[in-house]
Formats: structure tokens, C-alpha cells, sequence
């Protein structure tokens, strides 16, 4: 069983919605990061936490501990958004760990 | 500032030959990380240098695979020889320091084929 699982793998939107992709994982973490991979392979950072959740424009990550949970939101979703996210906790040594990705398209 | 630099972008060589991979990390980060992203698959770590040190290669393939850092700025990953399994990206990223809480900063890697 992989350390950490993503769903959907693959999400198709219209313009506007709201998406929501989960992310589990199995080990302890410190942390946990949500990242965005345009075609091409560039990676940036989203979000980086630990508890609660945060909010970034139109983006939304939330995070339970005890469950072994994270979620990434978009909220009126947008063709530009198109990408794959990518879960990555640390584990308590403070290796980063990669999901699969979800590959999200949002269609105008 | 300037991102982290890749080059080159794209590699086709045929199995059993060789290549190396360039990395330019944002200037003043000490780590450096190398990742193996396969297709349809999540990045995998290969190797991280803290400065010219290398603190984990534990998943680095090292019959074939080898790294260096020498001066604790630019980076070069280099396959030989180089099997059909090695189709992926490879992607290099930079921190500040070393704490896995540090934001990675990611190149726009380099994606190699072998036929």
C-alpha cells in the first residue's frame, strides 16, 4: 500500500465549480505540502500545514491529524487552474513524500 | 529572484549510452534535492545535498547513478549506462535551509526519453 494515496486521479470541471481533492496518507507527519505541476513539469508550493487550514485566494487546504487526512479545495474553478496537485507530507524524519498527483482539467 | 535552472529541457539517447543533467539552485540555498518523477507518478527523491555534503542518496540507484555538488552551488546528475526504465523527468529543487518544513523551490526539470 502506497504511504500516501490521492483521489481523484484524474478530474474534469466545467468553469466555475467547486473541486475538492482529497489526499490520506499512513505515517506520522510534521507537515503536510500541497503542490501544483503545470505541464512542462514546473512545481510550485500552494500550501505548507501542519493543522486547521488555510487559505489562498481561491484556494482552500485543510488538514486532520488524527485522521490522516488533507483535502484541496477550489472554490469557482477556472481553465487556468488546470494542472496536477500533488500531496506531499513530511514524515517525522522530515522526508517529503509524494502522491500520484491529481490531474484536474477545467473545461471553459 | 531567478528560479532554479534545468538544462537541458529535453534528452533522447538510445539505451546504454550516457547523460548528465545541469542544475542551477537559487543563489544563497544550501540544499539542493534531485527527484525521478515517472510518468503518471509522484516525484521521487534521488538525492539531497546540504551545501556540497550529500545528506541522503539512500534511493539513488548507484551502479548506474551518480551526483555531485562540488562547490555547494551548481549540481550534475549523471545515468551510465542508461536503461529503458529511466523515461522520466527530473526534476531539481532548492531550499533555503534544511528543514523538510523549508519551501522547495522546483526547476522546470528536464524530461529524458531512452529508446
Amino acid at each position: 500500500k502506497n504511504e500516501v494515496e490521492q483521489s481523484p486521479q484524474n478530474l474534469t470541471a466545467q468553469e466555475g465549480e467547486f473541486i475538492t481533492i482529497n489526499c490520506s496518507y499512513s505515517v506520522g507527519i510534521s507537515a503536510l505540502h500541497w503542490l501544483q505541476q503545470h505541464p512542462g513539469g514546473g512545481i510550485v508550493s500552494l500550501f505548507m500545514l501542519s493543522s486547521g487550514k488555510k487559505k489562498h485566494g481561491r484556494l482552500i487546504a485543510t488538514i486532520n491529524i488524527q485522521e490522516k487526512h488533507s483535502s484541496l479545495h477550489i472554490t469557482a474553478s477556472h481553465p487556468r487552474d488546470s494542472a496536477v496537485y500533488i500531496c506531499a507530507p513530511l514524515n517525522n524524519n522530515n522526508d517529503m513524500r509524494f502522491g500520484a498527483g491529481t490531474r484536474l482539467t477545467v473545461k471553459p | 529572484e531567478a528560479g532554479v535552472a534545468q538544462s537541458p529541457r529535453y534528452k533522447i539517447i538510445e539505451k546504454r549510452q550516457s547523460v548528465a543533467f545541469w542544475c542551477n539552485p537559487i543563489s544563497g540555498h544550501a540544499t539542493l534535492y534531485w527527484y525521478q518523477q515517472i510518468l503518471g507518478q509522484g516525484p521521487k527523491l534521488l538525492i539531497q545535498f546540504q551545501n556540497n555534503g550529500v545528506v541522503d542518496d539512500s534511493q539513488l540507484p548507484k551502479d548506474r547513478f551518480s551526483a555531485e555538488r562540488l562547490k555547494g552551488v551548481d549540481s550534475t546528475l549523471k545515468i551510465q549506462p542508461a536503461k529503458l526504465e529511466d523515461s522520466a523527468v527530473y526534476l531539481c529543487a532548492s531550499s533555503l535551509g534544511l528543514r523538510g518544513t523549508d519551501t522547495q523551490y522546483f526547476g522546470p526539470g528536464t524530461r529524458l526519453t531512452v529508446l
